[in-house]
């Protein structure tokens, strides 16, 4: 099992570009996410998903959208970047929603000029 | 509105000795409250958790404590490794299954 990936690893946009953040997991689990690191903030939830079909907004869902077609795949899409979206980017996923396990990948480093 | 709180951003102690990283919360609605370790250039990954319910958990070196009167948790790693340098996230996991971290402490521990 590849676990949790997320490509790219690190990505520059300029300010107004879009760009997709992907994610994939290969352990066949319903729950999804995604969280931002900032220096000083910890980890804060962006969407998640409790399984395809299904996404909702966490606590910092602003310029952010995504979708779940699939079970494995779970991108995340900046509309418009701004250089308040620098941030390095982390995907997570469970089994299911309650599971206090859950697997993240290693995570995208964005820089936004 | 931070709801889980790491007051310490660093911590640093000897090898062999204990560590002791805190956490405080505000949210009295959480079922679950969780450790993450973080690398650099790593996602975080499990360390322990503990129950609303229950007031200690064990695994190995590490201990987890809660104290539900006070809204204070805390991790006790004992003996401290050099492999234990990281950042300690601690989260608080409601019934929906959403995770909110703290701010992270970065745990040095020297040879």
């Amino acid at each position: 099992n590849a676990g949790v990936t997320q490509t790219p690893k690190f990505q520059v946009l300029k300010t107004g570009q879009s760009m997709t953040l992907q994610c994939a997991q290969d352990m066949n689990h319903e729950y999804m996410s995604w969280y931002r690191q900032d220096p000083g903030m910890g980890l804060r939830l962006i969407h998640y998903s409790v399984g395809a079909g299904i996404t909702d907004q966490g606590e910092v869902p602003n310029g952010y959208n995504v979708s779940r077609s699939t079970t494995e795949d779970f991108p995340l899409r900046l509309l418009s970047a701004a250089p308040s979206q620098t941030s390095v980017y982390f995907c997570a996923s469970s089994y299911y929603a309650a599971q206090e396990t859950q697997y993240f990948g290693p995570g995208t480093r964005l820089l936004v000029l | 509105d931070q709801q889980v709180k790491q007051n310490s951003p660093s911590l640093s102690v000897q090898e062999g000795r204990i560590s002791i990283l805190n956490c405080d919360y505000t949210n009295s609605m959480f079922d679950y409250f969780l450790w993450y370790k973080k690398y650099p250039a790593e996602g975080p990954t499990f360390l322990i958790s503990i129950s609303s319910i229950k007031d200690k958990n064990e695994d190995g070196r590490f201990t987890v404590f809660l104290n539900k009167s006070a809204k204070h948790l805390s991790l006790h790693i004992v003996p401290s490794q050099p492999g234990d340098s990281a950042v300690y996230f601690c989260a608080g996991q409601n019934q929906g299954g959403k995770l909110i971290f703290g701010q992270g402490t970065e745990l040095s521990v020297k040879p």
